[in-house]
């Protein structure tokens, strides 16, 4: 499967602590995203990379979260002192940095924060 | 990125052509008309993008206004696993702001046996 990859593929934590998603985009794909997608609504842009550098972040991305990609392949999502409202779909998006190139999209990591 | 208005929901007989219809009055010169898909428990996926001249591919047609201001998804003949949620995005492919997606609600597109 050539596609983009995230794990875990569902995540229930309490509130409180720590948690750390992984995206693994298209080999050849130099662009990566981070969108968060709540329930009845679109997914939400929060971050995104251009190999190893991450060139915008949202006002949604607060301190408590941090996105790295540290050799311009997977890229790491961590969530620090979890809040229920952090109860959400994240997913991860890939694309080649190019005009008009489609983003495509992983099956996202739904967290439950109790 | 301009806005744009969907219908929240449609329903659509299987085998029958679904007409997505979408408003983005207040779209610029630069910005492309994109469509995804979202079925349920999915991420989004690609569906078709076009400026002006209206596109066709191998999932579905795009028809785009001589204005600009409307554009209409057409799925040929839509069969139950066409079932989704479909957003038109309307996002410029040059400068700084051609790497995000601004989703808004879309429309949840229910196609009927």
């Amino acid at each position: 499967d050539t596609g983009v990859s995230q794990d875990p593929r569902h995540k229930i934590t309490k509130r409180g602590q720590n948690v750390t998603f992984r995206c693994d985009p298209i080999s050849e794909h130099n662009r990566l995203y981070w969108y968060r997608q709540t329930l009845g609504q679109g997914p939400e842009f929060l971050t995104y990379f251009q190999n190893e550098a991450q060139l915008e972040k949202s006002r949604l991305l607060s301190d408590r979260f941090s996105a790295e990609r540290p050799k311009g392949s997977f890229s790491t999502l961590e969530i620090q002192r979890t809040e229920q409202g952090d109860s959400a779909m994240y997913l991860c998006a890939s694309s080649l940095a190019s005009l008009g190139n489609e983003q495509f999209f992983g099956p996202g990591t739904r967290l439950t924060v109790l | 990125d301009a806005k744009t208005t969907q219908p929240p929901s449609m329903d659509c007989a299987e085998g029958r052509a679904a007409n997505l219809p979408c408003n983005h009055s207040t779209i610029s010169g630069n910005e492309y008309v994109y469509w995804y898909r979202q079925i349920h428990s999915q991420g989004p996926q690609y569906i078709i993008h076009g400026l002006k001249n209206n596109e066709t591919n191998e999932m579905a047609s795009l028809i785009i206004t001589e204005d600009r201001k409307s554009s209409t998804l057409i799925l040929p003949h839509a069969t139950l696993r066409d079932t989704a949620v479909y957003y038109c995005i309307v996002r410029a492919d040059s400068g700084g702001s051609n790497y995000k997606l601004t989703f808004g609600k879309g429309t949840l597109l229910t196609v009927n046996p």
